[in-house]
């Protein structure tokens, strides 16, 4: 089965210009969430969708984030204008729903702003 | 509100030796509880999770834990460490009313030693 995809695997780029990350959750999967992990900050829960609904954005650092999931198999996640500070490895994750229910996570993306 | 607390953020063993990884909870309600490993530039893969079938619960790669109502702990064994065990073990808990979220501990890296 397919996992969930994650695009591009890496992404450098210079400070103000706009990013944006892919993902393509597991099908089937009702809720699709981002991820972003640095090493000061560990872990950080971005925002989350149930049913391609956003349920959650506390986790959003300013309004030059933003996430969208217009259909059930696509998210993205865009950050503009971009920072140095933004540098971090951005996950994405599905799971079903239901609390024993584990999330699948992607690779990552590896953002660095220059 | 459900939370996890890992004691140790850095944990050495030597290889064969017993890997212990701690991993306690704060749930006024039976929780669902997850461990999951990160290898370098690698998203979180499932080791194992709780779904209050069994107490003891086994993973992947010979890892195991032991649910304790009592001292509210769910921490992960390994009788004899591989140096392919070094990675990040993180311990999670799902929200059980509400959001769905995942509440994750801030980590313990394992470093096998030859």
């Amino acid at each position: 089965d397919a996992g969930v995809i994650q695009s591009p695997r890496h992404e450098v780029t210079e400070m103000g210009q706009e990013v944006t990350l892919r993902c393509k959750p597991i099908s089937g999967h009702d809720y699709l969430f981002w991820y972003r992990q640095t090493m000061m900050r560990g872990l950080e829960l971005l925002i989350y969708f149930n049913n391609n609904v956003p349920i959650d954005d506390s986790g959003m650092p300013e309004d030059r984030f933003s996430a969208k999931m217009p259909n059930a198999s696509f998210s993205t996640l865009k950050i503009q204008p971009s920072e140095p500070r933004d540098s971090a490895v951005y996950f994405c994750a599905s799971s079903y729903v239901g609390p024993n229910q584990p999330q699948h996570f992607g690779d990552g993306t590896r953002l660095s702003i220059l | 509100a459900q939370s996890v607390t890992q004691l140790g953020s850095h944990v050495s063993v030597s290889e064969g030796a017993l890997v212990l990884l701690r991993c306690n909870y704060s749930s006024s309600v039976p929780p669902y509880l997850f461990w999951y490993v990160q290898y370098p530039n690698q998203g979180l893969q499932l080791l194992l999770k709780y779904t209050s079938a069994a107490t003891l619960v086994k993973g992947i790669n010979g890892f195991e834990a032991e649910f304790k109502k009592s001292e509210t702990s769910f921490h992960l064994t390994k009788p004899s460490a591989h140096m392919s065990d070094a990675a990040e073990y993180f311990c999670a808990v799902r929200a059980t009313s509400g959001t769905y979220k995942y509440i994750f501990g801030t980590g313990t890296r394992l470093k096998v030693l030859a």
